[in-house]
């Protein structure tokens, strides 16, 4: 596909169980991001991966929370021991940076996200 | 704490009004974004400025970057209910984007 695909596109789940969010991103896109938005709200920054670069992980919530980009391709979002606080939607995102003194300008392209419920 | 702040966060107006929504930071930024999200859908980009003190138009929306490059505006003239959904910022630094709260806008008929 042309765009950035996330699955599952809905998800429920019960309170303590774990669950794996995945991403592929536009081919070719060095930068990969996961965004959380709860119901109504704005965008929350969980994690950035750009090429073989270390993850920036200063947006995951707690150690409940962690991500993989395997072979700088697709991306998995695992939260474990899931709490009704972690209901919302997982956004992701990919890009080609287009860095202007130190910068990215690129264009991020998402996904139609993927709704976690946790009852 | 949000690194942008956006306002309002909710606008309501009727059809053919104008308004001005706007993007905030202490932070300086490289480069400024401006998304729309519709309901069950990715924030999808309308725009990028660069410079500051820099003016885009987009038929009817008009985006400003500030000449410090901390803040940003966008206007929007003779809105139309097709204007309606979620407005949000994202600034770019450190090589990650970092978005508002985002405005969300409904234009009634």
């Amino acid at each position: 596909g042309a765009g950035v695909s996330q699955s599952p596109s809905n998800k429920v789940t019960e309170k303590g169980k774990d669950v794996e969010l995945r991403c592929d991103p536009i081919s070719g896109h060095t930068a990969l991001y996961w965004y959380r938005q709860s119901l109504g709200q704005g965008l929350e920054f969980l994690i950035y991966f750009q090429g073989n670069s270390a993850p920036d992980k200063s947006g995951l919530p707690s150690d409940r929370f962690s991500a993989e980009r395997t072979g700088g391709s697709v991306s998995t979002l695992t939260i474990q021991r899931t709490q009704q606080e972690d209901s919302a939607v997982y956004l992701c995102a990919s890009s080609l940076i287009k860095t202007l003194a130190g910068g990215p300008t690129g264009e991020l392209f998402f996904g139609e996200g993927s709704r976690l419920t946790v009852l | 704490t949000q690194l942008l702040e956006q306002s309002p966060q909710f606008l309501s107006i009727q059809e053919g009004e104008n308004l001005t929504v706007y993007c905030n930071s202490s932070s300086v930024f490289s480069s400024l974004q401006w998304y729309r999200q519709e309901p069950g859908e990715g924030p999808v980009l309308l725009v990028t400025v660069v410079t500051g003190g820099e003016v885009k138009k987009l038929k009817r929306l008009t985006f400003q970057f500030g000449d410090a490059r901390k803040d940003s505006s966008l206007h929007i003239t003779a809105a139309q209910p097709g204007d309606t959904g979620l407005y949000l910022c994202a600034g770019g630094g450190n090589n990650d984007m970092r978005f508002g709260a985002g405005t969300r806008l409904t234009v009634k008929p």
